[in-house]
Order: C-alpha cells, then structure tokens, then sequence
C-alpha cells in the first residue's frame, strides 16, 4: 500500500526556484517524522533533514543547512523541499521517508527527480 | 559529518552468506542502538531491512541479520538469493546536531 506520494519530475534552470512535495494518504502523518534524502546520479543516499509535521521541528544535516527548506502542513497531510536558487549541483534525486523513533524508516516516497541545466 | 564507511561490494554463491561492515566513531554508531539497513534496487526507493540494529521489521526474511561491535555494525545475509541483488545502506542517529548518516554503500552480487 502506497502511502507517501511525491510530486512529479522538475527540469529547472540554475537561479530559479523549486519546491517539491510528499503526501501523505495514511493516517499517522502527525505521529511520525518525515525526513529527506538525496541521491545524485551513481552515489549513495544523503540525509538532508526531518520534520516533524505536528509542531513543524525541523533538523536540518550540517551540509544541507541553509541550502533547503524543509516545511509540511499537517492539514493536508503533506510535506515540502525547497530551494530559493537552484545550482547545477541540485540534480539529483530527491527521496521523502515517513520514520519513527531511532530513524526507523519504513515508509518512502517513489521518488522526485530534479533536473538543474541552463 | 562523514558518511559511514562499508566496503564498495560484495559477492557470494546462492546459497551462501555474505556479511557488510558499517564503520563509523562513537559519535554515532558506536553511541547508539539506532543502526538501520536498507536495500536498494536500481531506480527504486530504498526499503528498510533492519532497525535498531538487530530488528527485522515484518515480511523482512529472516535470512537478513544484523548485529553491532564496538564502532562497526553489520549485516548478515544468510542463504544468499539471486533476489538479493542490489545496494545496501547502513544508517545511524548521530546525535541532534548531525542527525543522521548513511553508508556509502555496498553492492551485492549474486555469482
């Protein structure tokens, strides 16, 4: 059963702005985090940062601070990425996850690929 | 913050096990019980294995193990399948200001 459904494939160009999604159609959004994980093509995955929908705490990996903003709206069950000004550097793809305590991650989205080319 | 290290790949017969080291510092794996494993298919999402170093979470076979010494956790995949294929992750707390790390990945290969 698929829970977390992430928007579809972007193609920007370097400068412009972007902000991905990931819904949630379960039913315990508030009760977990969701936390974000790059992957650029042929390398392994990255945590990014994660949130916790019921109060919007959000914890940001040292390298991804400042880079990303990382909110949700617990009223529509759904949480966002997002990038003021996009680099080239930015492709790459773009995981949601839903995760209990300890990072137990049992639950992800299928994935948004980010294109990022003048 | 540097991603946890594990050897590049693995490979095994079916029928055989394999096991992958997860190395890190006692700021995060060595600190916490809170080691997870995924695998990972070409062009899929991960999918979790293993949780709080040793937990199966349910439908996970029980050929999958995991175990934690010290700095290194592991994985253990015993009965080795061709299904088996595919990239593995480790990843752990690493504490509120790092959060959290993988693995560089390890690539399993079904001879």
């Amino acid at each position: 059963e698929v829970q977390l459904v992430q928007s579809g494939a972007e193609v920007k160009k370097p400068g412009e702005s972007l902000k991905i999604s990931c819904q949630d159609s379960g039913d315990s959004f508030t009760s977990h985090w969701i936390g974000w994980v790059r992957q650029m093509p042929g390398e392994g995955l990255e945590w990014m940062g994660i949130i916790c929908p019921n109060d919007s705490d959000t914890r940001y990996s040292p390298t991804f601070q400042g880079q990303v903003t990382i909110s949700a709206d617990k009223s529509i069950g759904t949480a966002y990425l997002q990038w003021s000004r996009l680099r080239a550097s930015d492709s790459a793809m773009y995981y949601c996850t839903k995760c209990g305590g300890g990072g137990i991650c049992s639950d992800w989205g299928q994935g948004t690929l980010v294109t990022v080319s003048s | 913050q540097s991603a946890l290290t594990q050897p590049r790949s693995v490979s095994g017969f079916p029928g055989q096990s394999v096991t992958i080291s997860c190395t890190g510092s006692t700021s995060d794996v060595g600190g916490y019980d809170h080691v997870s494993w995924f695998q990972q298919y070409p062009g899929k999402a991960p999918t979790l294995l293993i949780f709080n170093v040793d937990k199966r979470p349910s439908g996970v076979p029980h050929r999958f193990s995991g175990s934690k010494s010290g700095n290194t956790a592991s994985l253990t995949i015993s009965g080795l399948q061709a299904e088996d294929e595919g990239d593995y992750y480790c990843s752990s707390y690493a504490g509120s200001l790092s959060l959290y790390v993988f693995g560089t990945g390890t690539e399993v290969t079904v001879l």
